[in-house]
């Protein structure tokens, strides 16, 4: 059973440009959470989807933003015109179920979003 | 709102020598509480965890009990190896069970 797959690892983008980030949970799991980590900072959540909806939006920015995760195929994390600010290390967790003391989060390696 | 925090990193070590890695809570209510790990280059693992007060979680030789009087859930190592060396995080599951709410990690580093 493959883990959580995130890729690309590595993205370089050019201020402005928009980028596509991309999450395939685990075999089985149908919820999705999506994470930030800045330099020196800790992992602050950004949204929680499952299928087709979205839960829990209350970490993502107002602007420039989205997350998805249809029916078919990976969660998509985009960020529009993207800015110097927005590098950062990007994780996505799944989950069979939604997060409880019995229910565990499972974490792709990260996505490494660099902006020049 | 939901909070976690530890201790301030880098945490420099010898092998064999104790570790402990300080972490407190605020939250509504009592929520289940973990102690992820990363690796360099690496997602977060779930190392442990204890899902009521006075729980004790361990594994790899880590442990970490949920201490309800004082809000804190401490890592602690009798022995570290240089293999340990990694991110370790605090984190607990917000009231709503939406999200998991980190501290902002602890370095640590162990040399041989």
């Amino acid at each position: 059973n493959a883990g959580v797959m995130q890729n690309p690892r590595h993205l370089v983008r050019r201020r402005g440009q928009e980028a596509r980030l991309r999450c395939s949970p685990m075999k089985g799991h149908s919820h999705v959470y999506w994470y930030r980590q800045l330099p020196e900072e800790g992992l602050k959540f950004m949204v929680y989807l499952q299928k087709e909806n979205i839960i829990d939006e209350s970490g993502m920015p107002k602007e420039r933003f989205s997350a998805e995760f249809p029916k078919e195929g990976p969660s998509i994390l985009r960020i529009q015109q993207v800015v110097r600010g927005d590098s950062a290390a990007y994780f996505c967790a799944s989950s069979p179920q939604a997060l409880s003391m019995n229910t565990e989060a499972f974490f792709g390696q990260g996505t490494r979003l660099t902006v020049v | 709102g939901d909070s976690v925090t530890q201790m301030e990193g880098p945490v420099t070590l010898s092998e064999e020598a104790f570790l402990t890695i300080n972490c407190t809570y605020t939250a509504t209510g009592y929520p289940s509480l973990f102690w992820y790990v990363q690796y360099p280059g690496e997602g977060l693992q779930l190392l442990l965890k204890a899902t009521k007060a006075d729980d004790k979680g361990s594994n790899k030789g880590f442990e970490a009990t949920y201490r309800k009087e004082t809000i804190s859930f401490h890592l602690e190592k009798g022995s570290v190896q240089v293999s340990d060396s990694a991110v370790y995080f605090c984190a607990l599951i917000d009231l709503a069970g939406t999200a998991l709410i980190f501290g902002k990690g602890t370095t640590l580093s162990v040399s041989s």
